[in-house]
């Protein structure tokens, strides 16, 4: 069955440092993979979306690399900031059906302290 | 404005009740759905319709139904609620093409007692 995986489940960093964040992936080929936000009591925002013939996509401190050999996304936050502090799930979707439909991982909690 | 809204924020019911949770988005997409996170915040897919089809993930039991009176609204319906129908549910929306970020509600926390 098709799995995501989001290796930790929690990541505590220093402000200003980089935050790597990690998506892997089994027995799915998705078309694309996007990353959101969520808030405590909110719902997830969009970020980010990196298709499968992108091997990288940037907005602003935000860097997300697609690896589909590896079945693997990384997602980076540069110069981080306590307002970063969030989960961050990212999400796989393919075409047609419902694969069309996004799948996520049960996201990482990233802590950014000053 | 508020891009995706539901209502209510909070619901608690008693078992064996009938509820329905309400969607309504202003950003004109044609795509809709319903997600329900559970206590370990796993974000899993129930339905989603456009005006051509509705996909039902296998998994969601038939108590579930979603209902769309048009394109801007998809509420969802459910019956006989059980203690195990307790979480949150999003609502969320996204244009016609793969790929588009969904933009969710945020959220109605169902407490089944």
């Amino acid at each position: 069955s098709q799995k995501i995986e989001q290796n930790s489940e929690a990541l505590n960093i220093q402000e200003g440092k980089t935050a790597t964040l990690t998506c892997n992936y089994t027995n799915y080929s998705p078309a694309y993979l996007q990353w959101y936000r969520q808030d405590p009591g909110r719902g997830p925002v969009f970020l980010l979306l990196i298709r499968e013939n992108e091997k990288e996509k940037r907005k602003e401190r935000l860097k997300v690399t697609f690896d589909t050999t590896l079945k693997q996304s990384l997602f980076h936050i540069t110069a981080s900031q306590p307002a970063d502090s969030a989960t961050y799930l990212c999400a796989l979707g393919g075409y047609g059906g419902s694969q069309g439909n996004l799948i996520f991982g049960k996201g990482t909690k990233l802590s950014v302290k000053p | 404005d508020t891009a995706v809204s539901q209502t209510p924020k909070y619901l608690v019911t008693q078992m064996g009740n009938d509820k329905s949770i309400k969607c309504e988005q202003n950003l004109g997409h044609d795509t809709m759905y319903w997600y329900k996170q559970d206590s370990k915040k796993f974000l899993k897919i129930m339905f989603s319709y456009n005006n051509k089809e509705l996909i039902i993930n296998e998994t969601v039991p038939n108590r579930f139904s979603p209902k769309s009176p048009d394109k801007a609204h998809l509420n969802l319906h459910i019956n006989s609620l059980e203690l195990g129908d307790s979480a949150v549910y999003f609502c969320a929306s996204s244009a016609r093409d793969r790929g588009h970020g969904y933009t969710f509600g945020s959220g109605t926390r169902l407490t089944v007692v």
